[in-house]
């Protein structure tokens, strides 16, 4: 299985402030079919279903705010929110959709500093 | 508008069976795969199974393959989950989600299935 490894697992940033979180596969996750790297982040609130931000490791989700991007390749991602708002305090997951199970890191809790 | 409302969660014992429901409106349902995942309380996400839009192919985490079956019914524009032999482990909200092969860009509010004696 693939794994996915996220840091920091906690992460306090203040308002307006650039946030950052890493994800790291223990394999590369390049989809054959498009060349393209199958790594999804998501964004989670308190007893609310996850909500895609990002896939392909670098294309914002229709509706996502442009403060949100990712980059990475191979094995090593990134997810920055460029200037942090008071609503953006969630969980973040990454996933990877290259081959089953889907794993999912175990998540980065973003709060306000 | 897309709306995926999930049923069927519940108190059952150790070893007892539970099927989960997910009813999907608003989108032709037999466009796309579909997809489980779960969430233990205070845990992190965890894919159990998918399925195909025609019901051919199926994958399930190691975890649950053998005791859980995911299967969906065209006509009805629902998705199943079949849970046979539950354990403790298996205690967790478990969120249906619409699937494309990069992520899930609608989900369910989940159902909680507890598992305890």
């Amino acid at each position: 299985d693939i794994v996915l490894t996220q840091s920091p697992d906690s992460l306090a940033v203040s308002l307006g402030e650039r946030a950052t979180i890493n994800c790291k596969s223990s394999q590369s996750i390049i989809y054959s079919s498009n060349n393209k790297n199958n790594l999804g982040w998501y964004q989670q609130k308190p007893g609310q279903p996850p909500k895609l931000l990002i896939y392909w490791a670098s294309t914002r989700e229709s509706g996502v705010p442009d403060r949100f991007s990712g980059s990475g390749s191979g094995t090593d991602f990134t997810l920055t929110i460029s200037s942090l708002q008071a609503e953006d305090v969630a969980v973040y997951y990454c996933q990877q959709c290259h081959s089953t199970p889907y794993t999912f890191g175990q998540g980065t809790k973003l709060e306000i500093k | 508008e897309v709306q995926l409302v999930e049923s069927g969660g519940g108190l059952v014992q150790p070893g007892e069976s539970l099927r989960l429901s997910c009813a999907a409106s608003g989108f032709i349902f037999t466009d796309y795969w579909m997809t489980w995942v779960r969430q233990a309380p205070g845990k992190g996400l965890e894919w159990v199974a998918n399925i195909k839009e025609d019901g051919t192919m199926k994958k399930y985490v190691d975890s649950v393959n053998g005791r859980f079956t995911i299967s969906r019914d065209n006509a009805k524009n629902s998705l199943y989950l079949q849970m046979n032999s539950l354990r403790a482990e298996d205690t967790a909200v478990y969120y249906c989600a619409r699937t494309y092969e990069y992520g899930y860009d609608y989900w369910g509010q989940g159902t909680l299935v507890t598992v305890s004696s």
